[in-house]
This record gives structure tokens, sequence and C-alpha cells, in this order.
């Protein structure tokens, strides 16, 4: 069976430091795709930053970036210059080749002013 | 393009009630699914379709209906609702793998 664990329920940082939330994942499959999700109190989810697992290079966008280990199947999201707007749940998730998105518990990060 | 959308935003239900949560897409998707997600959860699959006139399980299926007539929609019906499907409830849809869009979500009680 396909697992996404986060181990870090709740996170917090002063605004403008760096933080990074720590995903670990189990799949048989060779080709997949890892994703973070932001979901703030509005509940709306929204894509942050996606690995195709075939890539080596680490997926980056703006201030947010992956750290992507295949072999230790591990997927971490780093998140840079952090802003009181950072602040929401996120979760890590695994698509498998069915399109079927298997995911993490979420990590809670609040960012201080 | 209106993306996914989901109606209603919130709902209350009687245990026993029937209701159907609607979505849909104008982005030609193929593949819709929907998610539940319970408090201190991720989301897990409740029901998919690869494309219009096919359906699955998912690994929370029981007491939910699902058919899809056309590819637009991919409507989620509650049979007898239970307090144990109190939950938001979420619908996405894809085209290609690795980009999957989601809908605001339904939240809904039952009493």
């Amino acid at each position: 069976a396909q697992t996404v664990t986060q181990s870090q329920p709740e996170m917090s940082v002063q605004e403008a430091e760096t933080v990074t939330l720590s995903c670990t994942y189990d799949t048989s499959e060779s080709n997949y795709y890892l994703f973070w999700y932001k979901q703030p109190p509005s509940r709306q989810m929204i894509l942050v930053i996606r690995q195709e697992a075939y890539k080596q290079q680490n997926a980056t966008e703006n201030r947010f970036s992956v750290n992507f280990q295949k072999a230790a199947k591990s997927f971490s999201l780093k998140i840079s210059d952090s802003q009181l707007g950072d602040t929401a749940m996120y979760f890590c998730a695994l698509e498998d080749s069915n399109y079927q998105l298997i995911w993490g518990a979420g990590t809670k990060l609040i960012i201080k002013p | 393009n209106a993306g996914v959308t989901q109606t209603p935003k919130f709902q209350v239900l009687k245990t026993g009630q029937s209701m159907t949560l609607q979505c849909a897409q104008d982005m030609n998707h193929e593949y819709m699914s929907w998610y539940r997600q319970d408090p201190g959860m991720g989301l897990r699959l409740i029901h998919y379709s690869v494309g219009a006139g096919i359906t699955d399980q998912g690994e929370v299926p029981n007491g939910y209906n699902v058919s899809r007539s056309t590819t637009e929609d991919f409507p989620l019906r509650l049979l007898s609702a239970a307090p144990s499907q109190t939950s938001v409830y979420f619908c996405a849809s894809s085209l290609i793998p690795g980009e999957q869009y989601f809908g605001p979500g339904t939240r809904l009680t039952v009493t």
C-alpha cells in the first residue's frame, strides 16, 4: 500500500525565517508525482509545488523549493523568507499511475510577526 | 473558465436524509474524483471516474454513490446521511497526470 507520512503536526517560525517541512512516502511505482498543497483557513486547496519522480532536479517556485531524495523516499518543502500569508496547513501528497492522490495528515505552519 | 465548481458550500442534514453534492468542471477533464477531509487528517478518496460512464471506488466509498453521465458533471450522492459523514468534501479534476484542480469544498454537517 502507498503511504505518505508527515511527522510534524505543527511548526512555527518568525517572519522572514526559513522553514522546512518534512514528508516521507512509500510506493512501489517507478513513476509518480509528489505535491505540496497549502490549505489556508478558507479551506481552498492551493498547489504550492510539484515534482515528477523521474526528474532528478529539485522543483522550485519562487520562495518554495523541495529537497527530493528518491532513494530515501523523502520530499521536504523549504519556504524561504517566510511571510505572514504562508500561515496555513500544508499537505504532502503522492499521485499514483491511476491519478489517485494519497495524502499525509498535514503540518500546521504558523508564521509569527 | 470557471474551473471546478461545487455546490452547495455548506449543508446541514438530519440523520437518514439523502442529498446530492454537485461538482462540475468546464476544462474537458476526463478524470474526476471526490475526497473527504476529516479534522486532523489528509484527504481520503471516496470515488473517482476516468471518463463519462466509468466510475470506481476509492478508499472510503461506503454510504456514497456516484455517476458520470457527462464529462462535465460528477455528482456525489449520500443515500442515508449519518453523523460519521460530517466532513468537508472536495471534488477534483485532471486532464493529465500531475495536474489536479480542486473545487472550493462543501462543508457538510449531519446531526
